[in-house]
């Protein structure tokens, strides 16, 4: 199985601040990496797909880079609404596995 | 507008089957490409992907649960099932349904569905 290391796995941000959530998978997943947000009690929402490509809907201050192992996300002006636990996702090779989150509070 | 529910029994005993439905809306698992997934989450925990299934019938299970799960669907209906056998307290989690467009991982989820296993 493909093994996804997310860091960090706590993260506290002012308001505005930029903040960047990485993740490493253990073997070349050719962008096939996606970005969750989940909400307390909430269902996940896809926020970046394909590595770099932001899901309809999404604020633009949300973006995606990376490629091979090596992959992150980056919001650009922390909001209060940001607040929330947040995944990757390989879907390169079955089975898909996914990250161990990062919790985002606003400081 | 794409809508999915997952529905199951909310509580069941060690070693029984665990049985879940996802009845989807706004997209068509007879369409190319489409398929439909499942993950299940523990409180408080990281997210499992469980198993998918694609228009064309085509399957792919989560090897470390080793041959319990069976995935199904019903295209006329708009629905989806999973089958977990022989169940115990691991089994436990919220279990969500989620729409996979070609070429894309899951983009639409439930809302999920609690499932307890407890004697």
């Amino acid at each position: 199985d493909i093994q996804m290391t997310q860091s960090p796995a706590s993260l506290s941000a002012s308001l505005g601040e930029t903040i960047s959530i990485e993740c490493r998978a253990s073997e070349d997943i050719y962008s096939n990496l996606a970005w969750y947000q989940q909400k307390s009690g909430k269902s996940p929402q896809l926020l970046i797909y394909a590595a770099n490509r932001l899901q309809d809907g999404v604020p633009s201050r949300f973006s995606g880079s990376g490629s091979g192992t090596q992959y992150s996300l980056k919001i650009s002006g922390m909001q209060p609404e940001d607040e929330g636990d947040y995944f990757c996702l390989q879907g390169s090779k079955f089975p898909w596995t996914f990250g161990g989150g990062t919790k985002l509070e606003l400081k | 507008q794409v809508t999915l529910k997952e529905s199951g029994p909310g509580i069941l005993q060690p070693s029984q089957t665990l049985s879940l439905t996802c009845t989807f809306s706004g997209f068509s698992l007879s369409t190319y490409g489409m398929g439909v997934g499942w993950i299940r989450q523990p409180s408080g925990k990281g997210l499992e992907w469980l198993a998918n299934i694609w228009w064309d019938d085509d399957k792919y299970y989560n090897p470390s649960l080793k041959n319990r799960l069976t995935i199904s669907k019903d295209t006329s209906n708009n629905q989806a099932f999973l089958k977990i056998t022989n169940v115990d307290t691991a089994d436990t989690a919220t279990y969500y349904c989620a729409r996979i467009p070609m070429g894309i991982t899951p983009d639409y989820w439930g809302q999920g569905v609690m499932v307890t296993v407890s004697s």
